[in-house]
C-alpha cells in the first residue's frame, strides 16, 4: 500500500523566510500529486496539482515540485506571511481504484 | 467556482443515534468521496462513489453506510453511532482521474 509522510510534522519561521516543505511516497506509479492546505477546523483547500509527466507547477509564491522517480514533492514557499499559517498535506493518486492517499500534514507556524 | 457543501458544520448526538450527514456537489463531478480525519491518524477513506447509486468501500467503512441516489448528493449515514466516531468528516468531489475538491467539513462529537 502507497505511504505518504510529511516531516517535519511542524515548523515555525519567521515572517519573510522563504520555507520548503516535504512529501516523500513509497511507489512512484503514481497518476498525479496534489498540494493542500487546511486552516484550523476546516476543509481542505486545493493548492497545486501536478501530474506525473510535470516536473513542478506554480502558483503565485508557490511552487510544487515533482521527482516521481525518487518518490519526493517539495512545497516552496516564497517570502512566507503570517497568513500561510496552516497545515499543508500532500496526497498522491495513483489512478485505479480512485484512491487518493495522504500524509500526515506539516503545521506551518509564521511568526510576524 | 467550484463548490462543495456539507449540511453541517458542528453536530452533537447522543450513543446510537442514526445520523446523517449530506453532501451536495454543483460541479457534476462523478466521483465523490467520505473521509474521516483524526489527528495523528490523517485522512481515512470511508466510501466512495464513482457514479450514481455505485459505491465502494474504503479503508474504514464498519459503522458507515453511504447513499449515492443523485449525482450530485453523497450521504454517509452513521446506522447507530458510537464515541468512537467522533471526528472531522470531509466530503470531496472529482472529476475522473483530477483533482479533489473538499467541503468545509463536520465536527461530529458523540456523547
Amino acid at each position: 500500500k502507497q505511504e505518504v509522510t510529511q516531516i517535519p510534522a511542524a515548523l515555525s519561521v519567521p515572517e519573510g523566510e522563504n520555507l520548503v516543505l516535504n512529501c516523500s511516497f513509497t511507489d512512484s506509479a503514481i497518476y498525479n500529486l496534489q498540494w493542500f492546505r487546511q486552516d484550523p477546523g476546516k476543509g481542505l483547500t486545493s493548492l497545486l496539482l501536478i501530474q506525473s509527466s510535470q516536473r513542478e507547477q506554480t502558483s503565485g509564491r508557490l511552487n510544487a515540485s515533482l521527482d516521481k522517480s525518487s518518490g519526493r514533492s517539495t512545497l516552496y514557499i516564497a517570502a512566507s506571511q503570517p497568513g500561510d499559517s496552516a497545515t499543508y498535506l500532500c496526497a498522491v493518486f495513483k489512478g485505479t481504484g480512485n484512491q487518493f492517499y495522504f500524509g500526515t500534514g506539516t503545521s506551518l507556524t509564521v511568526i510576524p | 467556482d467550484v463548490k462543495v457543501t456539507q449540511s453541517s458544520r458542528y453536530l452533537v448526538k447522543r450513543t446510537g443515534e442514526k445520523v446523517f450527514l449530506e453532501c451536495v456537489q454543483d460541479m457534476d463531478h462523478e466521483n465523490m468521496f467520505w473521509y474521516r480525519q483524526d489527528p495523528g491518524l490523517g485522512l481515512r477513506l470511508i466510501y466512495f462513489s464513482y457514479d450514481v447509486k455505485m459505491k465502494e468501500k474504503g479503508d474504514i467503512p464498519e459503522g458507515y453506510s453511504v447513499s449515492r441516489e443523485k449525482k450530485e448528493r453523497f450521504s454517509l449515514i452513521l446506522e447507530s453511532a458510537s464515541t468512537n466516531q467522533t471526528s472531522m468528516y470531509l466530503c470531496a468531489s472529482s472529476l475522473e482521474y483530477d483533482e479533489q475538491y473538499f467541503g468545509p467539513g463536520t465536527r461530529l462529537t458523540v456523547t
